[in-house]
């Protein structure tokens, strides 16, 4: 079974700081993962997506997640957060042999002036 | 081009109700996923339809149902509604590349069961 766990249910980083949200992962084949955000009253949007290609992956709004077979996981970062930042983020996980995405329990990033 | 609908996007029900919640995927996507979203449980799947088929079934009771139609519109129902099944219900629709394609989500119904 698949699975993904994301470690800190609250981040809470200073405008201009690192951004670094952490997503660990189950798989027992190679997965696919995702980064969805969700501002206030609205749906998810991806961020970004994993798809057994660069192990790099850059998205929207300047984040990017790497993964790390080794490590079983795929953090979540941005260099320099900004207000409009705030929300909540998913790390998601699926695979070739399903179609059903897994998430996780989400982060709220809180950024503050 | 539009993007997914839900509607509607708020209702208020009372317990033992049922309700039934609409949503329109992005044209041309055949793949409709419906997870129920609360603070405590997150992000939860229901179940997912192709083609008018139900590909995918999570772990909910069968008070929670769903179909999907021959234009790919989709509803979700749930019968006599308890107080836990409120939620934000988010509807999702994918195109062909259903393993790495993007899920495209919709704003939600906030269903409140008084």
């Amino acid at each position: 079974a698949q699975s993904v766990t994301q470690l800190g249910s609250h981040v809470s980083v200073s405008e201009g700081a690192l951004v670094l949200l952490r997503c660990n992962y189950s798989s027992s084949v190679p997965p696919y993962l995702f980064w969805y955000v969700q501002y206030p009253n609205q749906g998810l949007q991806l961020l970004l997506k994993y798809t057994s290609a660069a192990t790099l992956v850059k998205g929207i709004n300047g984040f990017e997640a790497e993964f790390k077979k080794s490590e079983t996981s795929f953090h979540l970062t941005k260099p320099s957060a900004h207000m409009s930042d705030a929300a909540e983020y998913f790390c998601a996980v699926t695979n070739y042999n399903t179609d059903k995405l897994i998430f996780g329990t989400g982060t709220r990033l809180q950024v503050f002036p | 081009k539009a993007g997914v609908t839900q509607t509607p996007r708020y209702l208020i029900k009372t317990r033992g109700q049922q309700v039934t919640l609409s949503c329109s995927p992005i044209s041309g996507h055949r793949s409709v996923s419906w997870y129920q979203q609360t603070p405590g449980q997150g992000l939860q799947f229901l179940f997912e339809y192709f083609s008018e088929t139900q590909r995918n079934k999570g772990n909910f009771p069968g008070r929670f149902s769903g179909r999907q139609f021959s234009n790919s519109r989709s509803e979700m129902n749930v019968s006599t509604l308890e107080l836990g099944d409120s939620a934000l219900y988010l509807c999702a629709s994918r195109g062909l590349a259903v393993n790495t394609g993007e899920l495209f989500f919709g704003e939600g119904s906030r269903l409140t069961v008084l």
